[in-house]
């Protein structure tokens, strides 16, 4: 039972760096998302997906990109990272059914020094 | 808009306590509301859920919570709480209809466990 797999579990990062963030769901969900956690905060949504090939942005996407081009697969992009990324991100998937809730990564969480 | 507020950023409580985690909420509609936990390095965990029905709802590990409508509230109990019960606890408000991903979640609540 995987569920929703991320890796890496950590990852230090230099400013101006790129990086991918892996997310793989083997539910067979349409949904998935991905959020940020800063310390003491709440979960902030970066981009979310209802489908392969359909992207849109979500809160705070700025600094980010994704693609979704398998239902299980939904990475996410760093082009240049900077300080202000440092934080725990997270996946998750839910069905297309009203009502259900969604169903989270172990998280991942970045350094950018 | 929608938006949660959990008004205690850290509670603590002796095991064997009972607990009461607040959450309060603003929706312009039938809210979908759940209570997530999150344990140490670990992803969310749903606790439960509401979003019909009886305002009374109960969900895994002994917890349960309550919606009250009319103080736009829903918070989450627990009568006995045992050790394993500390982590961070998360509510979150969505729209009835949709699935959870796109709720707004609250700041959380860090519930430390005393012996």
């Amino acid at each position: 039972n995987a569920g929703v797999t991320q890796t890496p579990k950590f990852r230090i990062l230099k400013i101006g760096q790129s990086m991918t963030l892996q997310c793989t769901q083997d539910m067979n969900h349409n949904y998935m998302y991905w959020y940020r956690q800063d310390p003491g905060m709440g979960l902030k949504l970066i981009y979310y997906s209802v489908g392969a090939g359909i992207t849109d942005k979500g809160e705070v996407p700025n600094g980010y990109n994704v693609s979704r081009s398998t239902t299980e697969d939904f990475p996410l992009r760093l082009e240049l990272a900077a300080p202000s990324q440092t934080s725990v991100y997270f996946c998750a998937s839910a069905t297309d059914r009203p009502n259900t809730e969604a169903f989270f990564g172990q998280g991942t969480r970045l350094t950018v020094v | 808009a929608q938006s949660v507020t959990q008004p205690d950023i850290h509670i603590t409580v002796s095991e064997g306590a009972s607990l009461e985690l607040r959450c309060n909420y603003s929706y312009g509609a039938t809210p979908y509301l759940f209570w997530y936990v999150q344990s140490p390095g670990q992803g969310l965990q749903l606790l439960l859920k509401y979003f019909s029905g009886d305002t009374l709802v109960q969900g895994i590990k002994g917890f349960e919570a309550e919606f009250k409508r009319s103080q736009s509230s829903f918070n989450l109990r627990k009568p006995s709480v045992h050790w394993s019960d500390a982590a961070e606890y998360f509510c979150a408000v969505g729209a009835v209809g949709t699935n959870a991903g796109k709720s707004t979640f609250g700041d959380g609540t860090t519930l430390t466990v005393k012996p």
